[in-house]
């Protein structure tokens, strides 16, 4: 089942432009990963907020996490079509492993 | 260092075949974990497996299986292949060490590309 969900599904703006994107999920929670993936290839890791951090930056990439409300949102800032991409955000792992949400698609458009 | 790396990237196989996918972790990583993904259930956990132990197991059948060998290099395993088993087979490791309470980062292999025909 799923855990997260993102909002929206798809996305698409102008280069240039700062891309928002939402993630809820159910339970409680240890830490929350945001991954991004290019046309169904591997995931890659953007970042991993913990449950008592509130806000987290990484280069053009700020997450925050509101426990509270079951949400976390990813700003990527000043976008690049480069950034084209599915964007998922995950909680658990260890042993019970990743649960995903169904991921925003994000274009950029030149 | 090197990355997840995974064999093979592309498989076609049939329906009632059996494949086995393998899966090199990072060096010194020995928490190894299978997603599938496929466009209708997205990502799913598989298992996980650590010291050659699988401790957990996702809501999958039995011709599902796995191993970790001492080296923590992993393989899994579909037998009689169905055609709803097409899909992207995603292997992560990461550093986790027994008894930590927060999971660490997973670092994804490319993925193997699984097609049943």
């Amino acid at each position: 089942s799923q855990q997260g969900e993102e909002d929206p599904q798809a996305l698409s703006i102008q280069e240039g432009e700062n891309a928002t994107m939402n993630c809820s999920y159910k339970t409680s929670i240890n830490n929350l990963q945001w991954y991004r993936q290019n046309s169904g290839r591997g995931l890659v890791h953007l970042i991993l907020i913990r449950s008592n951090e509130r806000e987290k930056h990484s280069g053009r990439l700020r997450v925050t996490l509101d426990t509270s409300k079951k949400s976390s949102s990813l700003l990527i800032t000043a976008s690049r079509a480069a950034d084209t991409a599915s964007y998922f955000c995950a909680t658990g792992g260890g042993a019970d492993g990743l649960t995903f949400g169904k991921g925003t698609h994000l274009i950029i458009q030149p | 260092k090197a990355g997840v790396t995974q064999t093979p990237r592309y498989l076609i196989k049939t329906r009632g075949q059996q494949v086995t996918l393998s899966c090199s972790p990072i060096s010194g990583h020995r928490s190894v974990s299978w997603y599938q993904q496929t466009p209708g259930q997205g990502l799913q956990f598989l298992f996980e497996y650590f010291s050659e132990t699988q401790r957990n197991k996702g809501n999958f059948p039995g011709r599902f299986s796995g191993r970790q060998f001492s080296n923590s290099r992993s393989e899994m395993n579909v037998s009689t292949l169905e055609l709803g088993d097409s899909a992207l087979y995603l292997c992560a490791s990461s550093l986790r060490t027994s008894g930590s309470f927060n999971a660490d980062t997973q670092y994804f292999g490319p993925g193997t590309r699984l097609t049943v025909l």
